[in-house]
């Protein structure tokens, strides 16, 4: 295992409202990406984290945003959630440019 | 914007038989990295490859790098069961961060 988690496994929303998703990395992985993936898609990069500042970012609205903390977990925020937001959200650590992906969190918005 | 490409989107393949998937990126690339995803899983890291004409083995995997780092291919020797799951290449770009696009992946299924 990769020693990435992530919280909750599946969540079901309605349209409009706010999530937040949660990831807890292993000790020393300075850097944390978020990832979208749709269904029988390649992950799409949201925004990256690196000590606890954001470090770059992908064509995402500003309702899609992110925490990092000093004991190496962070958040996925969406606001006014869309339809369309449903997919499994995941994160990855990164160490030595290798990235260790946490087993994702199914969002469904109806 | 960049732009990751994989070829094919799908690929049955006989048990024992050859398999490879190729990446092409619409810009140059500092690096690959490819991965491999099994149905309802996440992904999970195989390779970095970071020279321009890079070559590296993993048992029966072998990664190419192009020399113009554009491409990338991803060949399995005799295949197996157990590699049946979605490959995909991720193009890290040279903005300086760990910023990486994946490409559309490549779902192969392994028929015994």
């Amino acid at each position: 295992e990769t020693g990435v988690t992530q919280s909750p496994t599946h969540l079901i929303k309605t349209r409009g409202q706010q999530v937040t998703l949660r990831c807890s990395s292993q000790s020393g992985h300075n850097t944390v990406s978020w990832y979208q993936q749709a269904l029988g898609q390649g992950p799409q990069f949201i925004f990256q984290y690196y000590r606890e500042e954001e470090n770059g970012r992908g064509n995402f609205p500003p309702r899609f945003s992110g925490l990092q903390f000093p004991n190496y977990s962070s958040e996925l925020n969406v606001n006014a959630l869309e339809l369309d937001d449903s997919a499994l959200y995941l994160c990855a650590s990164t160490r030595y440019n290798e990235q260790f992906f946490g087993p994702g969190t199914r969002l469904t918005v109806l | 914007g960049q732009q990751v490409m994989q070829i094919p989107q799908y690929q049955h393949v006989q048990e024992g038989e050859d398999f490879t998937t190729y990446c092409n990126s619409s810009t140059t690339l500092s690096n690959i990295q490819w991965y491999k995803q099994r149905p309802g899983g996440h992904p999970v890291f195989l390779i970095q490859l970071v020279k321009s004409g890079e070559v590296k083995k993993q048992k029966r995997l072998t990664f190419q790098f192009g020399e113009a780092k554009k491409n990338s291919s991803l060949h399995i020797t005799a295949t197996q069961t157990t590699d049946v799951g979605t490959y995909f290449c991720a193009g890290g770009g040279t903005s300086g961060t760990y910023k990486y696009i994946f490409g559309t992946g490549t779902r192969l299924k392994v028929l015994a």
